[in-house]
């Protein structure tokens, strides 16, 4: 099972849509995790930390099931502007030691159509 | 504003010719990170720095080697790039590295490297 697992996509949905990305990883001990948006060509950008308890940013809502080892990331009215690469990001113990380290998924690609 | 810059953004060199590849930050981070990114890959790290303490990851090519001389720069030097070696090189930044929120990373906006 890979360490973090995303759907693949692509995603395309018209303007106003509210749209879903699922993320599931296998590390039952990871503390930590994200989700991160990259534009094209650009790097990663901080969207929003994830929280056992939920949380919400206008427009985006963040969850996380540890239970089940599965977070989401949800995106009402979606806007042209939100189209880009959404990457699950977890924080996973690094084997033999006390750090952790960030493990990407592979990222879901979204276009948002006019 | 607090930020991780890079330089340069764009840098084109020869097959074997040594490059280095800059970063500096000013959020006063102990973490700095190099990751490669490949088209349509999600990043890949190379190794990182806590304060002067260096960690190479285990399949990180020999070629690939870091600097650290202060708090704030990070240098990566790619001693002689081949044409795998092309791709998107990240800096990234993090306040600590343990399991917590305080390991958010803050990525610099890359270097793209091509190696002719």
């Amino acid at each position: 099972r890979k360490e973090v697992e995303q759907d693949p996509g692509p995603f395309n949905v018209p303007e106003g849509a509210t749209v879903a990305f699922n993320c599931t990883y296998s590390n039952s001990a990871s503390q930590s995790f994200f989700w991160y948006r990259q534009d094209c060509r650009k790097e990663p950008k901080l969207l929003m930390s994830v929280y056992s308890s939920g949380n919400e940013d206008g427009r985006f809502t963040a969850q996380l099931n540890r239970a089940s080892q599965y977070i989401s990331l949800l995106i009402r009215d979606s806007k042209l502007s939100d189209s880009a690469t959404y990457l699950c990001v977890v924080n996973i113990p690094s084997s033999g030691g006390s750090n952790y380290k960030l493990t990407f998924g592979k990222g879901t690609l979204l276009t948002v159509n006019p | 504003d607090a930020m991780v810059i890079q330089n340069p953004r764009y840098q084109v060199t020869q097959f074997g010719k040594p490059v280095t590849l800059s970063c500096s930050q000013t959020l006063n981070h102990n973490v700095m990170y190099w990751y490669q990114q490949k088209s349509s890959q999600a990043p890949k790290l190379l190794f990182h720095y806590y304060d002067k303490d260096f960690n190479n990851e285990a399949d990180t090519p020999d070629n690939f080697q870091s600097r650290r001389p202060n708090t704030s720069f990070c240098f990566l030097d790619i001693r002689s790039p081949g044409l795998g070696d092309a791709a998107m090189y990240l800096c990234a930044t993090s306040r600590d590295l343990g399991g917590g929120y305080g390991n958010t990373q803050y990525f610099g906006p890359g270097t793209r490297l091509t190696v002719l």
